[in-house]
């Protein structure tokens, strides 16, 4: 079963720091690029972070560059998230998701089609 | 602010067809294609609608995706109570480098 486990969430400080993992399985983790998306409290969702399959492209949205920091071990399967100098604003459910293509038509088509059941990172003091 | 636009609301009653647009720009929409994800409440999103047009595998036929330009509609046909939900669209941005999504519109079965 393809499947994705995120872990890390908890209550920290404004300031301090938390460290999201997401674990892969039931596919090859190695050939897919991976997001990390949030969800704030009754809000919509949002778009956090991109890294491709071999780590060589990285993105982030504009509120979190500087702070926030997305890893891979492809030889763990395993999806990070640093996140440093939180604010309340961080306040989220974050889930990890995978990024496939459609390589029915050219150019080809992206599409987040798996994601984990999300990690709470609540930032409050 | 969504860079994406979406009603916040829609709703109908059992076996109606329902309709949500997604409105963006040419850096996203315009040359890309629109995802469309369904949430239940207190669940992950879940993929309805990839490429505009594709359902995956276990996604019922009533649903439908469509794109014209800037814009993109999700159709829900033969509405069922447990089409409850929050529907969300996404489409990657270049010229931010990322993806954006729609505020999410909560349709309710009446």
């Amino acid at each position: 079963e393809v499947q994705l486990v995120e872990s890390g969430g908890g209550l920290v400080q404004p300031g301090g720091s938390l460290r999201l993992s997401c674990a892969a399985s039931g596919f090859t983790f190695s050939s897919y690029s991976m997001n990390w998306v949030r969800q704030a409290p009754g809000k919509g969702l949002e778009w956090v972070s991109y890294i491709s399959s071999s780590s060589s492209t990285i993105y982030y949205t504009d509120s979190v560059k500087g702070r926030f920091t997305i890893s891979r071990d492809n030889a763990k399967n395993s999806l990070y998230l640093q996140m440093n100098s939180l604010r309340a604003e961080d306040t989220a459910i974050y889930y990890c998701a995978r990024e496939n293509i459609d390589y029915t038509n050219h150019p080809y088509y992206y599409y987040m089609d798996v994601w984990g059941k999300g990690t709470t990172v609540t930032v409050s003091s | 602010q969504s860079v994406l636009t979406q009603p916040p609301s829609a709703s109908g009653t059992p076996g109606q067809r329902v309709t949500i647009s997604c409105s963006g720009s040419s850096s996203n929409i315009g040359s890309n294609t629109v995802n469309w994800y369904q949430q239940l409440p207190g669940t992950a999103p879940k993929l309805l609608i990839y490429s505009s047009t594709q359902r995956p595998s276990g996604v019922p036929d009533r649903f439908s995706g469509s794109k014209s330009g800037t814009s993109a509609s999700l159709a829900i046909s033969g509405l069922q109570s447990e089409d409850e939900a929050d529907y969300y669209c996404a489409a990657r941005d270049d010229r931010l480098n990322g993806w954006v999504f729609g505020g999410g519109t909560k349709l309710t079965v009446l």
